[in-house]
């Protein structure tokens, strides 16, 4: 069965402290990782599509990097308006669908 | 930027009731699907749809639900006979390849 599993559950940072969300996956095949935000109550917002191991890609002030085995969503200098929910979420091949299957997500917290 | 949109944003019924959910893809999509989320639970697939017809679904999509496309711009979502359970957010999302773009949400609050 594929599974996502996301760490922390929920990561505290003072403004300007940067660190790193992780996100490790079990899958028969990648297709491709996903790296969405979640601001409570709202549908998740779409940062970036990763699809092979050594593939980086960067907006502002978060880079999202890819292995066979994991991803990482850097976070640097961040600020309060970064505070959101961060999900990651795989597509598997040999599903007709395009289906996404989701981690439980990263609670971030930025304080001024 | 076009966004895919959701009516209504907040649905309050009474269990055992129908209801139906629409969505607006954005508009050179090809994929379009159900997600739901159950407060403070993860974002879970429910349903992908492809060429006007039902592509993949997930255990959770049972005889109790149903997905149309009506016309050329809406997608709907139709639950029958609902139980305190299907409280969610219910999104809809579209992509044209991979992924998705998701909308705001409906939250069904089933009393």
């Amino acid at each position: 069965e594929d599974q996502v599993t996301q760490s922390p559950e929920a990561l505290r940072l003072q403004e300007g402290e940067s660190s790193s969300l992780n996100c490790s996956y079990t899958v028969s095949g990648l297709r491709g990782l996903f790296w969405y935000r979640q601001d409570p109550g709202k549908g998740p917002e779409f940062l970036f599509t990763l699809y092979s191991a050594g593939e980086e890609k960067e907006k502002e002030r978060l880079k999202a990097t890819l292995t066979k085995k994991e991803s990482f969503l850097h976070i640097t200098a961040p600020k309060p308006e970064d505070s959101a929910t961060y999900l990651c979420a795989v597509q598997v091949e040999g599903t007709s669908g395009s289906r996404l299957t989701f981690g439980e997500g990263t609670q971030l917290t930025v304080n001024p | 930027e076009p966004e895919v949109t959701q009516t209504p944003s907040h649905q309050v019924t009474q269990m055992g009731q129908e209801v139906i959910l629409r969505c607006v893809p954005i508009s050179n999509h090809l994929y379009f699907y159900w997600y739901r989320q159950i407060l403070g639970q993860k974002v879970e697939f429910l349903v992908s749809f492809y060429n006007n017809e039902i592509s993949e679904k997930s255990e959770i999509f049972d005889d109790q639900f149903s997905v149309e496309r009506p016309d050329g711009s809406n997608f709907t979502l139709k639950i029958r006979s609902t139980k305190l359970e299907d409280s969610a957010m219910y999104f809809c999302a579209s992509s044209y390849l991979a992924g998705g773009s998701f909308g705001p949400g409906t939250r069904l609050l089933v009393l």
